[in-house]
């Protein structure tokens, strides 16, 4: 089976732009889970999507977003970005809560 | 707040000696855990797990130890080789909910 892909694997972009990230997960597993990595900070996460519900959220501002499709894909989208927001940002998916086989990760340079 | 929580950010080791690391968790509902490795511009790779049902996993040179009294579980490799140097994280979950990360251990086998 492919693992999990994401798109792009890095970006870069200024402060107050927007950006939509891209997660298509292992065939067959419905949950996509979103998690950003910074230095120092392990993994933070950010949302749970289950069959195109937002299951479970972290401790994220608004500005943080996502949705997940009916082909289970799932897009994290960030608004109004800030300098704080360059990091390592990670998509896993699993069956259902189980565990979770991550993707390569988007790096994210907001300048 | 941390509820799971690795202390030791890095860990040197000699070829082929016992590597261990520790992982130290809060929430007493949390049922599931698990074990990453991790090298730089990659995601995490999954390594092992353990159900709250056992004190022990064992696959290959890794094994998980858990002791849910004292809230810790241990990761020993062994016989540890240079290609096991990487950034190793362990997560706990709590049925139906999000997974938590530690910080992350550095570990380093010296040849």
């Amino acid at each position: 089976k492919a693992g999990v892909t994401q798109t792009p694997r890095y970006l870069i972009k200024t402060r107050g732009q927007q950006v939509t990230l891209s997660c298509s997960p292992i065939s067959g597993h419905r949950s996509v889970s979103w998690y950003q990595q910074t230095p120092g900070q392990g993994l933070q996460f950010l949302f749970e999507y289950f069959s195109e519900t937002q299951r479970n959220k972290g401790n994220f501002p608004g500005r943080f977003s996502g949705r997940q499709f009916s082909n289970s894909r799932s897009e994290m989208n960030v608004s109004t970005l800030e300098l704080g927001d360059s990091a390592l940002y990670l998509c896993a998916s699993s069956v259902d809560q189980e565990t979770q086989y991550f993707g390569p990760g988007t790096r994210l340079l907001v300048l | 707040d941390q509820q799971v929580k690795q202390n030791s950010p890095s860990l040197s080791v000699q070829e082929g000696r016992i590597s261990i690391l520790n992982c130290d968790y809060t929430n007493s509902m949390f049922d599931y855990f698990l074990w990453y490795k991790k090298y730089p511009a990659e995601g995490p790779t999954f390594l092992i797990s353990i159900s709250s049902i056992k004190d022990k996993n064992e696959d290959g040179r890794f094994t998980v130890f858990l002791n849910k009294s004292a809230k810790h579980l241990s990761l020993h490799i062994v016989p540890s080789q240079p290609g096991d140097s990487a950034v190793y994280f362990c997560a706990a979950s709590a049925t139906g909910n999000q997974f938590y990360f530690g910080t992350g251990t550095s570990l380093t086998v010296i040849p």
